[in-house]
């Protein structure tokens, strides 16, 4: 069974507009670290932003914020005032408890976002 | 920038033939991890290391062998490359003094073709 779920292979969204990409996860493990990475067209893997399960706010870094709801397992990424500059491609990943496990992130498929001038 | 380099950045291969790509870091990470990305599959973990000389496999680990004889090096290795192995890879570390979050840095991948 897929851990990490993206649903949306692609979206757009206008320049300066707020957009939200999805992001579904399913684990038993009640303690779990949830990240999402940007990948621009050079390729590189950028990190944005990170909740903890136990965290009680939302994580929020700049423009970035994690719309974490725990009970639907859902850490949505939400960028506002939009920048041609955030076309890329954005994963979320999940990383379960576990020194045994090596702190391994499970990524979902990625979402690719094309901001429109 | 986490000192992640990693060489070469693109190989073009035959099948069968043996091929090791290295990922090297400069600051002294316990933890580095090979993944491979895939259209369609994001990132999927191959190898991991916890230390020199402790590797573990990864959820796609079949057909790769990893080493690590020293702290800066993280060696993974097709013993005989096949067509399915095209993909892009990338060399991760697990910054435990970065932030509270342990997050993994990324270097800037190699490109492999297997034909």
């Amino acid at each position: 069974a897929q851990k990490i779920t993206q649903t949306q292979p692609g979206m757009f969204v206008q320049e300066k507009e707020a957009v939200t990409l999805d992001c579904t996860y399913d684990t038993s493990d009640p303690s779990y670290g949830l990240f999402w990475y940007k990948q621009p067209s050079s390729g590189e893997m950028i990190f944005l932003i990170y909740q903890g399960s136990y965290d009680q706010q939302n994580a929020t870094e700049g423009r970035y914020s994690l719309n974490f709801q725990k009970a639907r397992k859902s850490a949505n990424l939400v960028i506002s005032a939009s920048q041609l500059g955030d076309s890329a491609m954005y994963f979320c990943a999940m990383r379960e408890r576990g020194e045994t496990s090596g702190s391994r992130l499970t990524f979902g498929e990625g979402t690719q976002l094309t901001v429109n001038p | 920038d986490a000192g992640i380099t990693q060489s070469p950045r693109h190989k073009v291969t035959e099948t069968g033939t043996p091929v090791t790509l290295r990922c090297h870091q400069t600051e002294n990470h316990r933890y580095m991890y090979w993944y491979r990305q895939d259209p369609g599959h994001g990132l999927r973990l191959i190898h991991y290391s916890y230390g020199v000389k402790d590797t573990d496999k990864g959820e796609v680990s079949d057909g790769y062998s990893v080493s690590r004889s020293k702290t800066e090096d993280f060696l993974l290795t097709l013993e005989s490359a096949t067509s399915s192995q095209t993909s892009v890879y990338f060399c991760a570390i697990r910054d435990l003094r970065a932030s509270s979050y342990n997050e993994q840095f990324f270097g800037p991948g190699t490109r492999l073709t297997v034909l």
